[in-house]
């Protein structure tokens, strides 16, 4: 399997733009994650979902963020408007069974950097 | 709320040196704990994990931890380092909530290895 495969890698954007950051699982993993890591805060859980359905979001920052899972390959997160303090690397996961006792694998990240 | 402590925030040691980080949390009830690695440039992977069992776990690369459950602690240990070894280090605890689980990541060690 080619593991968690996340793009862009690299994302530079303009405040105000709209920003769509893309994950694909592993196949046959029923939980996806979404984490953003910044020097200032860590690895933060932004959401996951569980057979495509968000199950807790209570990590999203605000409204401008939201995210999808329209089928069990793939699942967006979308920042819209971006602004400059959303600059982060941001990691998609994946795991099987329950989340308590499974590993997670990690894709690769995106780098965001809003001007 | 469930917290996870990384003790040393950067450290720098030599080719052959032993390395131990600590890790504490706090939650009084049963909890997964789980060590991360990343690579600089790469993403995060598994170290190694404990559920149940021997509170001595052994995971890949010749890391080991041990849990002490009296101390609330997770450290990691390598007896002797190599400049490959060079990567950030995050301690993970997974504990229930509600009727699901919350993974918390520490802040990271960042460790320097040098040749």
């Amino acid at each position: 399997d080619a593991g968690v495969i996340q793009s862009p890698r690299h994302e530079v954007t303009e405040m105000g733009q709209e920003v769509t950051l893309r994950c694909k699982p592993i196949s046959g993993h029923d939980y996806l994650f979404w984490y953003r890591q910044t020097m200032m805060r860590g690895l933060e859980l932004l959401i996951y979902f569980n057979n495509n359905v968000p199950i807790d979001d209570s990590g999203m920052p605000e409204d401008r963020f939201s995210a999808k899972m329209p089928n069990a390959s793939f699942s967006t997160l979308k920042i819209q408007p971006s602004e400059p303090r959303d600059s982060a690397v941001y990691f998609c996961a994946s795991s099987t069974g329950r989340w308590g006792t499974d590993t997670q694998y990690f894709g690769p990240g995106t780098r965001l950097t809003v001007l | 709320a469930q917290s996870v402590s990384q003790h040393n925030h950067h450290v720098i040691l030599s080719e052959a040196a032993s390395l131990e980080l600590g890790c504490n949390y706090s939650y009084g009830g049963t909890v997964n704990l789980f060590w991360y690695v990343q690579y600089p440039g790469q993403h995060l992977q598994l170290l190694l994990k404990y559920f149940s069992g021997d509170p001595l776990v052994k995971g890949i690369k010749g890391f080991e931890a041990e849990f002490i459950k009296s101390k609330f602690s997770f450290n990691l240990r390598k007896p002797s380092v190599q400049w490959s070894d060079t990567a950030e280090y995050f301690c993970a605890v997974n504990v229930p909530s509600s009727n699901d689980y919350k993974l918390s990541f520490g802040a990271g060690t960042t460790v320097t290895v040098r040749a």
